[in-house]
């Protein structure tokens, strides 16, 4: 079935540096999304690429869709205490969502 | 945004006892919500989906019986974990999908989940 894998697991940084995780779809995928689960916390929304080759910014956070559409990757520059958390990719298949492993982020002060 | 709230947000219970756990999107209506359950520090592991008015569609592995789910209205959807043991134990969170429309899949809005610890 469908698979989609999420690299780095774990990511300790200094604060002010920056972090990025990547995810890979077994599949070409419609649209992919990005989730952050902070400590304690449930998954929280933060955006969905839908085009190919697609970058969309939030801020300090820079999401990227492939050109195939099959990997996809979120950067934050300039860490802050506040990024720390688990960042999901997730992935549709049919009308449910297939989650990376997550990459946890800790960001040491 | 969408707001989806969860109901006991933590609970105790023995085992063999039955445990019921809501699901509520507060300000939209949710025609599919979905069941997953997380390990710590682990990914969110769909248990079944839930649709409204039909019967809920489990993953590979997940007990029905065990399990059920019921979705009865547009803002509620229930899980009952039947005849609880300790590898029930685990934290249970729902979504709730705004929007199916074509190529682009509605994101989900998390519930705040529960913590079920069976003793």
């Amino acid at each position: 079935g469908q698979q989609v894998m999420q690299i780095p697991q774990y990511q300790h940084v200094q604060e002010g540096e920056d972090f990025t995780t990547y995810c890979n779809s077994s599949t070409t995928l419609s649209n992919i999304q990005w989730y952050k689960q902070r400590p304690g916390g449930h998954p929280v929304f933060l955006i969905q690429l839908v085009k190919s080759g697609e970058v969309k910014k939030q801020k300090r956070l820079t999401f990227q869709f492939g050109e195939a559409k099959k990997n996809s990757s979120l950067h934050i520059t300039a860490t802050q205490t506040t990024d720390v958390g688990t960042y999901f990719c997730a992935g549709p298949n049919g009308n449910k969502l297939v989650f990376g492993a997550g990459t946890i982020l800790r960001v040491k002060s | 945004g969408a707001v989806v709230s969860q109901h006991p947000s933590r609970v105790i219970c023995k085992s063999g006892t039955s445990v019921k756990i809501e699901c509520r999107s507060l300000d939209f209506q949710a025609t599919t919500m979905f069941w997953y359950r997380q390990f710590p520090k682990k990914s969110l592991m769909l248990m079944a989906t839930s649709n409204e008015g039909s019967k809920a569609t489990y993953e590979q592995g997940v007990e029905k019986d065990k399990f059920l789910i019921n979705h009865a209205s547009l803002t509620l959807s229930t899980l009952t974990v039947t005849s609880a043991h300790p590898e029930d134990s685990s934290f249970y969170i729902c979504s709730a999908s705004i929007l199916w429309r074509g190529p682009q899949h509605g994101e989900q809005y998390f519930g705040p989940g529960t913590r079920l610890t069976v003793t």
